[in-house]
Formats: structure tokens, C-alpha cells, sequence
């Protein structure tokens, strides 16, 4: 009974590099959701997926993009990173009331 | 909007004593009230939750009462251990503009010292 899956753990990047964030789910849960966590911040919602198929901003989309690839699946992606974007991001998945909402284990990232 | 505010940590405590973190809300309509719990180098997790008005929730010892007429969510356990060391999250989810997706509280660091 994995939950929330996310890849990889750790990454380190230099600035202007690119990478993707990877998360899977196997509850069956339709919505999905990234955030970054930062200290003092709180978790800052980056993008959401309510159903496979769609895809809508949070509170603080600027330098990611998203990609629902099917059900289970929900990646981030960070373009061109910068130094502002090192922080740890969290993959979440829910049900379609918002119950049941699953937290992965986090991927730590640092752009220097 | 919605909202959630939590006093500030860290909240430092010695083993056994009694915990208790604040939390109040803003919000139109009935919301649901959730407590997460986040130990270090984790995810958050679902600690307890409460639906509506006057429910008590409850697991690991922790407790917590949705009180509509003082807007609060107060989470409260009896006798802390050093386990109970993580980052408290009160988060709460709307009834109104058919919004799903929970707001948070920006978390409370609890410290126990044995």
C-alpha cells in the first residue's frame, strides 16, 4: 500500500537547469496536487489537478508547469530553475469531495 | 477568503506536560477542521478531523473540538512524549464557491524534551 509516491528524494541543480518532478498515486483518487514548503511560508499550492485531463494554477505557479499523464500520475516540471525555487515540494492526491487527502514524502531541491 | 491562523512556534515542552496549540478559522458556511501531523523528513498525515459544529476529534491521544461560535480548532493532548515532536498543521475545508482543496494553517513546530 505505497499512497503517494514521489521521485527522487534529493536533487541538487545549477541554475537554468531543468528537471521534472515525478508523483504517483494508487488510490484511485481523481485530484492531485503540488506544493512547495518553505520556512515560515507554510505549503503554498503550486498547481492542482481536479480530474485526469485537467489542470489549474495555485497560489504561486510562476516557473512550473504541470503534466496530468493519466490517473496515477502528476508531474512538475521546472523549466529554468532559480535559486528562489529550492525549497521541499509535496505531491498530494484526494478524493473528489477533498477527503482522503495523501501527502507523498517530499522531494528536496536545491538550486545553486 | 478562507483562512487559518495558528500560533506561532516553536512550542517547547517538557515530557508529560499538557499540549495545547491554537488554531482559528475564517470562513463562510460549515467547513470541515483537520489537524495534520508532518515528522521530520515526512509528508504530512492526517492526525484527526471534525465535520461539523460541537464534534470532538481524536487519535493518538490528541484531541480537538470544532467550536462555530469562537471560530477555533485547539488541538490538545494530556501528556506529550518526545514522539510527539513533528510540525503541526490546522487546516480547514470550505463549504462555499465549491473549493475542495483545504487551506492550511502555516504549521506550529512542537519540541519535547524528555
Amino acid at each position: 500500500n505505497a499512497g503517494v509516491t514521489q521521485t527522487p528524494k534529493f536533487q541538487v541543480l545549477k541554475t537554468g537547469q531543468s528537471m521534472t518532478l515525478q508523483c504517483a498515486q494508487d488510490m484511485n483518487h481523481n485530484s492531485m496536487y503540488w506544493y512547495r514548503q518553505d520556512p515560515g511560508m507554510g505549503l503554498r499550492l503550486i498547481y492542482y489537478s481536479a480530474s485526469e485531463g485537467t489542470t489549474d494554477k495555485g497560489e504561486v505557479p510562476n516557473g512550473y508547469n504541470v503534466s496530468r499523464l493519466n490517473k496515477r500520475e502528476f508531474s512538475l516540471r521546472l523549466e529554468s530553475a532559480a535559486p528562489s525555487q529550492t525549497s521541499v515540494y509535496f505531491c498530494a492526491s484526494s478524493d473528489r469531495s477533498g477527503y482522503g487527502y495523501t501527502f507523498g514524502s517530499g522531494t528536496r531541491l536545491t538550486v545553486v | 477568503g478562507d483562512s487559518v491562523t495558528q500560533m506561532e512556534g516553536p512550542v517547547t515542552l517538557s515530557e508529560e506536560a499538557f499540549l495545547t496549540i491554537n488554531c482559528t478559522y475564517t470562513a463562510t458556511g460549515y467547513p470541515s477542521l483537520f489537524w495534520y501531523v508532518q515528522y521530520p523528513g515526512e509528508g504530512l498525515q492526517l492526525l484527526l478531523k471534525a465535520t461539523k459544529a460541537d464534534d470532538k476529534g481524536s487519535n493518538k491521544g490528541f484531541e480537538a473540538t470544532y467550536r462555530k461560535e469562537t471560530t477555533s480548532f485547539h488541538l490538545e493532548k494530556g501528556s506529550v512524549q518526545v514522539s510527539d515532536s513533528a510540525v503541526y498543521f490546522c487546516a480547514l475545508r470550505g463549504t462555499s464557491g465549491g473549493s475542495y482543496i483545504p487551506t492550511f494553517g502555516r504549521g506550529t513546530s512542537l519540541i519535547v524534551h524528555p
